[in-house]
This record gives C-alpha cells, structure tokens and sequence, in this order.
C-alpha cells in the first residue's frame, strides 16, 4: 500500500493549491482518504475525508466553504484543494487512508508523504 | 486548541515504561474509539494502536493502548532509543463533527 502525494508548492496569499494523492497496491474505492495538515513544529488537524466510491465528501467546519476534495478513480488519485491561501495555510499536508466505516471508529492506517504548501508574497 | 489534552513530554531511560495519558471528554472518548500515531522527526505519523488497544501488524507489543471513562493511555514497555518521537492520540468528536488530534507528546530516551 503507498499514498504518494505530489510535490512542494509556493503559493501567493489569495490564491488556490491543488495536491493529489496516487493510491496504489490496493483496492481505491475501497477505503476514505482523509486529509490532515500540520504546521511546522505543531499538531495534526484533520480537514476532512472523501470516499472514493461515491465521490461523498466531509468537512471539517473550519475549511468548509475553502477545501474541495475530488478523486478521479480512473487514476487512483484523491485531490485536496484549497482557497483563499493565507500565511497560516503554510503547513505540510497529508493524505491518510481509513477503511470505510463510521467515523466514530476511523483510524487512519497509512499515510502519504506530505505536501509542504509555502504562501508567500 | 485540541479537545484532547496530552502531556507535552514524557522521558525515561532504556528498558523503562513510559505512559502517555489523553484526557478527552464524553463526545470523544468517552464515546467512540481511540487511535494512538508515532511521529518521527521530518516524517509522516504511523498508526500505532487503534480501537483502544488494537496493534496494525509490525507495530511491536512493547506498545499497548487502555481506556478508563474519557480518558486513554499510551504505554510503551522496554523503552528504546528509536521510540523517540512525537506520540499523538485522536478519536472522533461527536458534538464538533471533526476528528480530533491530542496536543502530542515528545518522548525522549535519556
């Protein structure tokens, strides 16, 4: 199983990032992929999760109205965009597989590597 | 600010057993499951024990979760020079809709 994420982006405030995350060596539409981000030298804070197989999307209320999360199963790929970029939005993204149960019970039990999105004027 | 408070440290030397606690509350806790994740320096966090006390193949035995009311621990036994890391806990909150992360924990070997 490997979540491989794209790379590095520097953004400018205002504008929008797009990372993806390419699933492989198991079945994608069987599992949610969530997003979780983290600033430098902080905490994790999950943004929200979609499930491959219907394209259902949860929000974190933080981002809600920001974040977009979209797959494209054709290449097992799970996409993470965000808008309006701010200074704080500079942190290190991660895509995280979970099986497809009640979030009450999620886990999240592999995780890509990491997207460092920089927002720089 | 995290729903889930941790320690911001806990030390001992090798061949120790070092305890991390997660205090949380009935909407979380108390209520649904609890994950613990391993971060190393500069890498992505690793799932370490799930549903309270399970462990994901390869994650060692010296690891073990328990759950006491709205709270749950880590313990790592046999403490060695490579579980230095950043220890998180996280579990879903029922009253904020949102999947919470604990404050974390840095863990040093002496």
């Amino acid at each position: 199983v490997q979540l491989m994420q794209s790379g590095a982006e520097v953004k400018k405030p205002g504008a929008s990032v797009k990372v993806s995350c390419k699933a492989s060596g198991y079945t994608f539409t069987g599992y949610y992929i969530h997003w979780v981000r983290q600033a430098p030298g902080q905490g994790l804070e999950w943004m929200g999760r979609i499930n491959p197989n219907s394209g259902g999307t949860n929000y974190a209320q933080k981002f809600q109205g920001r974040v977009t999360m979209t797959r494209d199963t054709s290449f097992n790929t799970a996409y993470m965009e965000l808008s309006g970029l701010r200074s704080d939005d500079t942190v290190v993204y991660y895509c995280a597989r979970s099986p497809i149960v009640l979030a009450g019970t999620w886990y999240f039990d592999y995780w890509g590597q990491g997207t460092l999105v920089t927002v720089s004027s | 600010q995290s729903v889930l408070t941790q320690p911001p440290s806990a030390s001992g030397t090798p061949g120790q057993r070092v305890s991390i606690s997660c205090s949380g509350s009935s909407s979380n806790i108390g209520t649904n499951t609890v994950n613990w994740y391993q971060q190393l320096p500069g890498t992505a966090p690793k799932l370490l024990i799930y549903s309270f006390y399970q462990r994901p193949s390869g994650v060692p035995d010296r690891f073990s979760g328990s759950k006491s009311g709205s709270s749950a621990s880590l313990a790592i036994s046999g403490l060695q020079s490579e579980d230095e890391a950043d220890y998180y806990c996280a579990a879903w909150d029922d009253s904020l809709n949102v999947f919470v992360f604990g404050t974390g924990t840095q863990v040093t070997v002496l």
